[in-house]
């Protein structure tokens, strides 16, 4: 057990519709960082937060967005979802003690999204 | 650019070693990493290096990094059916702004008992 947790485990959808990831990280760990993992991708980095700011953007959608709130935990918000959104959906949280400072990722379960 | 490799696929028999491979691109400071995903659960970090270091060995598991060909492998000494698995290796840069995991596809190791 990593500690990052993830809900739900899995979710089932529609085309078009929206949803919202949740991520919980380690305990006292200021990053929080979204990761797809598909068939043809792979894994992939999404954004990252720190410590409750955008801090990094990589290959993600402007069908998506995500935020970090107060306490830390993260949501990421798919909107007009398409049969290609189907994926692993990852979280990962780290300590990052400083701006400057990457420290080892910690991985949550997952969540599984399938767009019918 | 930032490119991870491996190949795809390692098939041993229980008991020998396995060794999983990858190269990496970028020539900056870098932790290089590896992680492990069994089937339908989430990425357990199993072990990482700082480029600045040639070797690491942590119980059964046995890193080597090449600096020079930017090579990085993982040995798994006596191989068990319970290391069945897709391995990744990843790479991150130290000290810069942005933390993100460049992965590879991954290597599906199977073991044969």
């Amino acid at each position: 057990d990593s500690g990052v947790t993830q809900t739900p485990k899995h979710l089932i959808t529609a085309t078009g519709q929206r949803v919202t990831l949740r991520c919980s990280p380690r305990s006292g760990d200021l990053s929080v960082y979204w990761y797809q993992q598909s068939l043809d991708q792979g894994l992939q980095f999404l954004i990252q937060y720190y410590n409750g700011e955008e801090r990094a953007k990589g290959n993600i959608l402007e069908r998506f967005s995500a935020q970090q709130f107060p306490d830390l935990h993260s949501e990421l918000n798919l909107s007009s979802l398409e049969l290609g959104d189907s994926a692993l959906y990852f979280c990962a949280s780290s300590a990052d003690r400083s701006i400057s400072r990457t420290d080892t990722q910690y991985f949550g379960p997952g969540t599984r999204l399938t767009v019918l | 650019g930032e490119d991870v490799e491996q190949s795809l696929f390692l098939s041993v028999r229980e008991g020998d070693s396995s060794v999983i491979n990858c190269t990496y691109t970028d020539s900056s400071s870098t932790y290089l990493y590896w992680y492990k995903q069994e089937p339908g659960a989430g990425l357990q970090l199993l072990t990482y290096i700082f480029s600045n270091m040639d070797m690491k060995q942590d119980q059964r598991l046995t890193v080597l990094l090449n600096k020079k060909d930017k090579h990085l492998s993982l040995r798994i000494a006596d191989t068990q059916t319970g290391d069945s698995a897709i391995y990744f290796c990843a790479e991150t840069h130290y000290g810069g702004s942005q933390g993100n995991l460049i992965f590879g596809k991954g290597t599906k190791l199977s073991v044969k008992p």
